[in-house]
């Protein structure tokens, strides 16, 4: 079966940096992105891996490792509002996003 | 201008109704999905549209009927409603060779 795996939850202090990992294992693998989800609001496009390594955009970054099957996406700076969930994506095939289990990210004074 | 839309947004609906979710995008993409959001935010692709053809339709029971009448179009029709629909679904789109997808807002089912 295909699984993507994320921390539950994490909580991290305005200001500060925080790193939410997802391993993967799908059937067929092409790129890895990530969104973010604010509650009762939609998930909206953060990134895109499509080869290994990091992509910065702005105060986020996001890494990839085909290899280890493995990624991450970076908060810079943390603000009050980048609380919300995270997930990773595994694009699996043509038009076809298989979405991890979610990161909850709470970010504290 | 809402780039995906979805109407209605809440739907609160008996069991065993027949109901329908309509959405509408003018980003003029040519692929369009339907995504369910379980209570523990799990999100599952349903449905995948190119161009007003099926592409994906993952295990999904039989009483969801998607149905795209032109690429700008997406609904998705529910018979026989059950507890275990209540769920927000959201409608998105996407380019064909595109890896970034466009979610509308979402529609929160309640079936009591």
């Amino acid at each position: 079966g295909q699984s993507l795996e994320q921390p539950s939850e994490v909580t991290a202090v305005e200001g500060a940096i925080v790193q939410i990992n997802c391993t993967y294992q799908t059937s067929g693998f092409y790129g890895l992105s990530w969104y973010q989800q604010h509650d009762g609001g939609a998930p909206t496009f953060l990134s895109y891996n499509g080869l290994d390594g990091l992509e910065e955009t702005g105060r986020f970054s996001s890494f990839l490792s085909r290899s280890d099957s493995y990624g991450y996406l970076l908060l810079q700076e943390l603000q009050m509002k980048d609380s919300a969930s995270y997930f990773c994506a595994a694009e699996t095939g043509a038009n076809n996003l298989f979405f991890g289990t979610g990161t909850r990210l709470t970010v504290i004074p | 201008d809402t780039a995906v839309s979805q109407t209605p947004k809440y739907l609160v609906t008996q069991m065993g109704n027949d109901k329908s979710i309509k959405c509408e995008q003018n980003l003029g993409h040519d692929t369009m999905y339907w995504y369910k959001q379980d209570s523990k935010k799990f999100l599952k692709i349903m449905f995948s549209y190119n161009n007003k053809e099926l592409i994906i339709n993952e295990t999904v029971p039989n009483r969801f009927s998607p149905k795209s009448p032109d690429k700008a179009h997406l609904n998705l029709h529910i018979n026989s409603l059950e507890l275990g629909d209540s769920a927000v679904y959201f409608c998105a789109s996407s380019q064909v060779s595109g890896n970034t997808i466009y979610f509308g807002e979402g529609s929160w089912l309640t079936v009591v």
